[in-house]
């Protein structure tokens, strides 16, 4: 049980562009999903907390207008990078739990580059 | 400033070779140390939650123990599909319920 399913796995595009990221989880419902970034070598850096039927919030530093988030339902949280630089290519992952008492459990990750 | 750090970065071991991962965190009240595997180009796979000091959870060749400053992860005569990047993470007071805070990950690379 507690699968997270991401897609793409893999997405380049060019600069300026927009790329959307859903993350489902499978087998349960998450009212909370978390939005992470990854570089090389890196810890995983919590972006945004995403709440199903309310705004997403976001860490400091994360510009909430180039990083949009929806959670439209129980399942389904979207994260959208917009106008998307370079500098924006990372490794996005997401993450849901069953309830306040269960460990996060994390999709499968979605390379992004920018061209 | 909380923090949690991992070490060392990187471990090569032999196939059979026993050996400790270390998490050291400086955090204001602990309310989880989480335990996760990741492989090349994947998102992180639970292994452990421990909560409190002297807390010991097993799973097959890793153990993982926690004290009031760090947490270690044994495994013990490792195979080469142990290798992977081992990272800890700290869910504390100062965040709200599961933000969690990771450190770097030890790559362990395991040889035949």
């Amino acid at each position: 049980g507690a699968v997270v399913s991401q897609h793409p796995s893999w997405v380049i595009c060019k600069s300026g562009t927009s790329v959307k990221i859903e993350c489902r989880s499978l087998d349960f419902q998450a009212t909370t999903m978390f939005w992470y970034r990854q570089f090389p070598k890196q810890s995983l850096m919590l972006m945004a907390t995403s709440n199903e039927g309310s705004k997403a919030t976001y860490e400091q530093g994360v510009e909430k207008d180039k990083f949009l988030i929806n959670h439209a339902s129980l399942t389904l949280s979207t994260l959208t990078v917009t106008s998307a630089h370079p500098e924006d290519s990372s490794f996005y992952i997401c993450s849901a739990r069953i309830d306040e008492n269960s460990p996060l459990h994390f999709g499968n990750g979605t390379r992004l580059t920018v061209t | 400033e909380d923090q949690v750090t991992q070490s060392p970065e990187a471990l090569r071991l032999q196939e059979g070779e026993s050996s400790s991962l270390n998490c050291s965190y400086t955090v204001s009240g602990l309310r989880g140390l989480f335990w996760y595997r990741q492989d090349p180009g994947k998102g992180p796979e639970f292994l452990f939650t421990l909560y409190s000091a002297g807390e010991e959870k097993e799973k097959e060749r890793l153990k993982a123990t926690l004290t009031k400053k760090e947490s270690f992860l044994h495994i013990t005569a490792p195979k080469p599909e142990d290798s992977a990047t081992y990272l800890c993470a700290v869910c504390h007071s100062g965040g709200s319920n599961y933000k969690l805070t990771f450190g770097k990950g030890t790559l362990l690379t395991v040889n035949p």
